[in-house]
């Protein structure tokens, strides 16, 4: 157990609607991460948000949105979802330190859009 | 553009025998780079990592290899085992403080008994 939790596990929608993704990271984690990992790929990054600032973004669609509540939780927002979304999407946490160190993944949520 | 390269998307590999993946990078910011371990229906969980200042790191039956010069790492499992058998991520970040990890595609990694 990474102590990353990510809510729903598994998503099944329709072409069109609307989704939220949740995350808890490790206690004491600041930075958030979100990956969409797509049939054949690697972890694609689409966001990183630090103590409820967005820090960085990656490949992330407009259609896409994230934010970072005050107790540090993350949600991830899918809108007008289109079939090519369909992917595992996963949430990991790190400390902010000086120092490199390793983020931990959650068990991410499988979305299916049909 | 694909910043992390893992060439072999499967490996097979007989118990007690040597596991050894590959992973090349191209940015050359890059100076911190771990493998990840991913097996079906679980996120991937953290192996082993190798900062640009070394050039070898070592835990129990993993060692990660980095040659700067050739932009290339190496992980090696000996002696693999079934239960190693997952999919391995080589992932690199590069810059200040906590900067996104960038992933390779993978390599299947099956070790047959």
């Amino acid at each position: 157990d990474s102590g990353v939790t990510q809510t729903p596990k598994h998503l099944i929608t329709a072409t069109g609607q609307r989704v939220t993704l949740r995350c808890s990271p490790r206690s004491g984690d600041l930075s958030v991460y979100w990956y969409q990992q797509s049939l054949d790929q690697g972890l694609q990054f689409l966001i990183h948000y630090y103590n409820g600032e967005e820090r960085a973004k990656g490949n992330i669609l407009e259609r896409f949105s994230a934010q970072q509540f005050p107790d540090l939780h993350s949600e991830l927002n899918l809108s007008s979802l289109e079939l090519g979304d369909s992917a595992l999407y996963f949430c990991a946490s790190s400390v902010e330190s000086g120092e490199r160190t390793e983020a931990f993944f959650g068990q991410g949520t499988r979305l299916t859009v049909v | 553009d694909q910043q992390v390269k893992q060439n072999s998307p499967s490996l097979s590999v007989q118990e007690g025998r040597i596991s050894i993946l590959n992973c090349d990078y191209t940015n050359s910011m890059f100076d911190y780079f771990l493998w990840y371990k991913k097996y079906p229906a679980e996120g991937p969980t953290f192996l082993i990592s190798i900062s640009s200042i070394k050039d070898k790191n070592e835990d129990g039956r993993f060692t990660v290899f980095l040659n700067k010069s050739a932009k290339h790492l190496s992980l090696h499992i000996v002696p693999s085992q079934p239960g190693d058998s997952a999919v391995y991520f080589c992932a690199a970040s590069g810059g200040a403080g906590n900067t996104p990890l960038v992933f390779g595609k993978g390599t299947r990694l099956s070790v047959i008994a």
